[in-house]
């Protein structure tokens, strides 16, 4: 059973534009969901996260929008930059009587087009 | 500033060998966790410390793997009679217990069982 679905498996945009990247949840007791970011031959990096009690955080040129009545939240990156051609990840998991351990969803790889 | 070190970066084994992995993690963290990653896929939990106790396994984790953590500090990742399926990145990552929901993984090890 997949917990964390991430859509679309793989994204192009051209340079400038604005990548979505969407991703929905099962388990009502999650309450942290982040963005990793992870380069070829890499480990994933944090690129920002949301708890369930704000519908949106911005940092950069990335925004967490988040939905808690649909369980879903997504990654908008504006403005997106050959640079940022990567594979993006959420990830869930629950803190608060939990273990923190993340569940990830399968991955979206970006290109950005110059 | 010192980040998740993984040992070795690569590593190319005959199937049925014995391989072993080590993770420092980032220094005071005391949580530490193995993930998996195949190709296209996301990562996936093996495996988490809390100081020197397993807290928790996957159903991934074979009885051919085993991890320790002995002093709390290092980790070390076994997997026993190696098979073609074992093929794959394996990531650890550290977090502190103050704020346990932000990871920090490492670059990952390469396995290739020919």
């Amino acid at each position: 059973q997949q917990q964390v679905k991430q859509s679309p498996q793989s994204l192009i945009v051209q340079k400038g534009g604005i990548s979505i990247i969407n991703c929905a949840y099962e388990n009502t007791a999650f309450d942290y969901f982040p963005w990793y970011q992870q380069f070829p031959g890499k480990g994933p990096a944090l690129l920002i996260a949301i708890r369930p009690d704000v519908s949106e955080k911005k940092e950069g040129r990335f925004t967490i929008s988040f939905n808690k009545s649909a369980k879903q939240f997504s990654l908008h990156i504006m403005d997106s930059q050959p640079g940022d051609s990567a594979t993006y990840f959420c990830a869930a998991s629950r803190g608060s009587g939990g273990s923190y351990i993340p569940t990830f969803g399968r991955g979206t790889s970006l290109i950005v087009h110059p | 500033d010192t980040g998740v070190s993984q040992d070795p970066r690569h590593k190319i084994t005959k199937r049925g060998q014995n391989v072993t992995f080590r993770c420092d993690p980032i220094s005071e963290h005391n949580r530490l966790y193995w993930y998996r990653q195949t190709l296209g896929q996301g990562p996936e939990f093996l495996t988490y410390f809390q100081n020197e106790a397993q807290l928790e396994k996957s159903r991934l984790l074979s009885d051919r793997f085993s991890a320790e953590r002995p002093k709390g500090s290092f980790s070390t990742l076994e997997i026993q009679r190696t098979e073609q399926g074992d093929s794959a990145m394996y990531l650890c990552a550290s977090s502190v217990r103050a704020n346990g929901n932000t990871i920090y993984f490492g670059e990952g090890s390469w396995l290739t069982v020919v």
